[in-house]
């Protein structure tokens, strides 16, 4: 039982490059959601999903794509990266406990 | 709306000694409360919740915390500080009201804990 895994743990990227941030669990979670992390600012929720096929935008969505195909997976994309999207990542699932599981976040530099 | 506040940037302990961080909250309905833990370069790590009941909650590495309706508060506790309880602290809240409940959680900014030997 790996729980949340996250990919990569790093990046770089290039103003205006696209990526996505891969993100599953191994727990049967209905609920997952992609926050972002930074200093002073707690987390701050991106999007979330409720299951496979449903997802909705959070607090901060702009500049921010996801899809939930499978109940394992939900990646983030970044459509056109910059500066303000540096950051860490997390994705974090959950069932009706509202208990989050945490993966252990990417770490993303956008110059 | 749900909102949570944690007043305090940084908390100092020394080692041995009670320490509280605190946490407080806004809801409409009642309060599903959270706290996480945050080691460095890691994701968070769940300590304990209250959703109803006994107002005190014991959670994980002898941390618990005191949920108190009048005040709207939360607070995190531990009778004796260890050096390894350093470390960045969330609080997070959900209303019950906040109707089929997928958007989660709300958290705070996060007190970092130290603890000096």
């Amino acid at each position: 039982n790996a729980g949340v895994t996250q990919t990569p743990k790093f990046q770089v990227l290039k103003t205006g490059q696209s990526m996505t941030l891969q993100c599953a669990q191994d727990m049967n979670h209905e609920y997952m959601s992609w926050y972002r992390q930074d200093p002073g600012m707690g987390l701050r929720l991106i999007h979330y999903s409720v299951g496979a096929g449903i997802t909705d935008q959070g607090e901060v969505p702009n500049g921010y794509n996801v899809s939930r195909s499978t109940t394992e997976d939900f990646p983030l994309r970044l459509l056109s990266a910059a500066p303000s999207q540096t950051s860490v990542y997390f994705c974090a699932s959950w069932d009706i406990s509202y208990e989050q599981y945490f993966g252990p976040g990417t770490r993303l530099t956008v110059t | 709306a749900q909102s949570v506040a944690q007043p305090e940037d940084q908390v100092n302990v020394a080692e041995g000694n009670p320490l509280t961080v605190k946490c407080t909250y806004s809801v409409s309905g009642n309060p599903y409360l959270f706290w996480y833990v945050q080691y460095p370069n890691r994701g968070l790590q769940f300590l304990l919740k209250y959703i109803t009941g006994d107002n005190l909650v014991k959670g994980s590495y002898g941390f618990e915390a005191e949920f108190n309706k009048s005040q709207t508060s939360f607070h995190l506790k531990k009778p004796s500080a260890l050096v390894s309880d350093s470390a960045l602290y969330f609080c997070a809240v959900r209303d019950s009201d906040s109707g089929g409940g997928a958007d989660g959680l709300t958290f705070g900014k996060g007190t970092h804990l130290i603890i000096q030997p």
